[in-house]
């Protein structure tokens, strides 16, 4: 069965310093993976997504995510993290039937 | 810009009652989905929706149901609220190509007394 699991619930990181939050995920296929970002009491938003060719993508806000499938990762990075960047994130895989199975999130807090 | 509009974002409801949670999506998206968010759980999949009058139960389909009279419109209903449905719950659109990207609405979040 499809499985996400985001092992970091909480991560606090210094405004300046780098990010990275792990994700992994059990897909039986070539996965579609997708980085989300929730800031309190809002939807989610989309950052980032891969579904084939350069296993390094490019999202919006600064933010990359290498996928590595031998380790079945696909870890989300940031060079340098903003106090705005303070939200949780989510990593999803979606399946060929346009099912999305989400990770349980990972609280982002910036200290200043 | 694409939207996912969501009724309600704050309801409170007593026990037993009908709740209604409506959504409507202007991208003109063949895949909707009901989600309900809990805190350490993630996103669990109640329902979706491929088409018109089409439905199928995700995770989490006990005490929950869906309609979808609309391509635009999908709502979600809780024939008799419980205390365990206080939520946040996230609608969301998707076109129909292979793993199209989730669009989601601000949520709504339902307490249950």
């Amino acid at each position: 069965a499809q499985s996400v699991t985001q092992p970091d619930i909480h991560i606090t990181v210094s405004e300046g310093a780098s990010l990275e939050l792990r994700c992994n995920y059990s897909y039986g296929a070539t996965p579609y993976l997708f980085w989300y970002v929730q800031s309190p009491g809002q939807g989610l938003q989309l950052l980032l997504k891969y579904f084939s060719g350069d296993t390094l993508v490019q999202g919006i806000k600064g933010f990359e995510a290498e996928f590595k499938r031998s380790q079945s990762s696909f870890n989300l990075r940031k060079p340098s993290v903003h106090w705005s960047d303070a939200a949780e994130y989510f990593c999803a895989v979606g399946d060929n039937f346009n099912k999305f199975y989400f990770g349980s999130g990972t609280k982002l807090n910036v200290k200043p | 810009d694409v939207k996912v509009t969501q009724s309600s974002r704050y309801l409170v409801k007593r026990t037993g009652e009908k709740v209604f949670l409506e959504c409507v999506q202007d991208m003109d998206h063949e895949n909707m989905f009901w989600y309900r968010q809990d805190p350490g759980l993630g996103l669990r999949l109640i329902y979706f929706s491929y088409d018109v009058k089409m439905k199928e139960k995700g995770d989490i389909p006990e005490g929950y149901s869906v309609s979808r009279e609309k391509k635009e419109r999908f709502s979600l209903i809780l024939e008799s609220a419980s205390t365990n449905q206080t939520s946040m719950y996230l609608c969301a659109s998707s076109p129909s190509s292979a793993a199209g990207e989730l669009f989601f609405g601000e949520g709504s979040r339902l307490t249950v007394l």
